[in-house]
């Protein structure tokens, strides 16, 4: 298959821990980087390869990834933390660009 | 600090061509290793991949819209552009320019966009 597969909505309880997930055949080759877009923003890079963050993200954003899911770690959710996560990914013969369908993320 | 702004008409009629144009500054589009590419998003909806074009001229697009696609460079102005044949309603979406970057090195391989543009709406309307 040729997707990434994500649950369309997480909740977390303020400073709490979540982990969003994506899924899909691709992620055994590549890395999902993670794009975080909140409402009426455009979308904005937070993880990226391995574990890495770019400059100005908090380092409560982490990633991790296991066989073919891929896994974007919130440790002590905040406010500002609320809006939709997509994975993305180049398919294994690199050709083309996966999305994730996007989870949004609510933060009670 | 690379940046990338989307230009180009908000309003096209069906069946005509939409034409848009991402300028990019305080990078040169010649620089090497990046996929200059193209995003748009339907009202309320996920991130859809349109394509991209390498910056020796290579391009990738998307199966579902190969078709009605090209996107080309122009290294004089630093800039690439998009331009989406016999356009319907639905091809309305807000379109994203944004540089995509590839790596592999041992046993980490990776794709990722780090900069866009702000989006362009563009509507599909009579």
């Amino acid at each position: 298959s040729s997707e990434l597969t994500q649950d369309p909505t997480v909740s977390v309880a303020l400073g709490q821990t979540v982990r969003i997930t994506c899924r899909g055949d691709s992620l055994r080759t590549y890395y999902a980087s993670w794009i975080q877009q909140k409402p009426g923003q455009a979308p904005v890079l937070v993880i990226y390869g391995k574990n890495n963050r770019p400059s100005g993200i908090p380092d409560r954003f982490s990633g991790s990834s296991s066989g073919n899911t891929a896994s974007l770690t919130i440790t002590g959710a905040q406010a500002e933390d609320e809006g939709d996560y997509y994975c993305n990914s180049r398919n294994s013969s690199g050709n083309h660009v996966l999305f994730g369908g996007g989870t949004k993320l609510t933060v009670l | 600090q690379v940046q990338l702004q989307e230009s180009g008409p908000g309003l096209v009629k069906p069946s005509q061509t939409l034409s848009l144009t991402c300028t990019v500054s305080g990078g040169s589009i010649n620089s090497g290793g990046y996929y200059w590419s193209w995003i748009r998003q339907h009202p309320g909806k996920g991130l859809e991949w349109i394509g991209d074009i390498y910056y020796r001229g290579r391009t990738h697009y998307n199966p579902s819209l190969r078709s009605r696609i090209s996107i080309s460079v122009d290294t004089s102005k630093n800039q690439f552009s998009l331009k989406l044949s016999s356009v319907t309603a639905a091809d309305t979406a807000v379109y994203y320019c944004a540089r995509g970057f590839f790596y592999m090195i041992i046993d980490e391989g990776a794709y990722y966009f780090d900069y866009w543009g702000r989006g362009t709406l563009v509507t599909v309307s009579s």
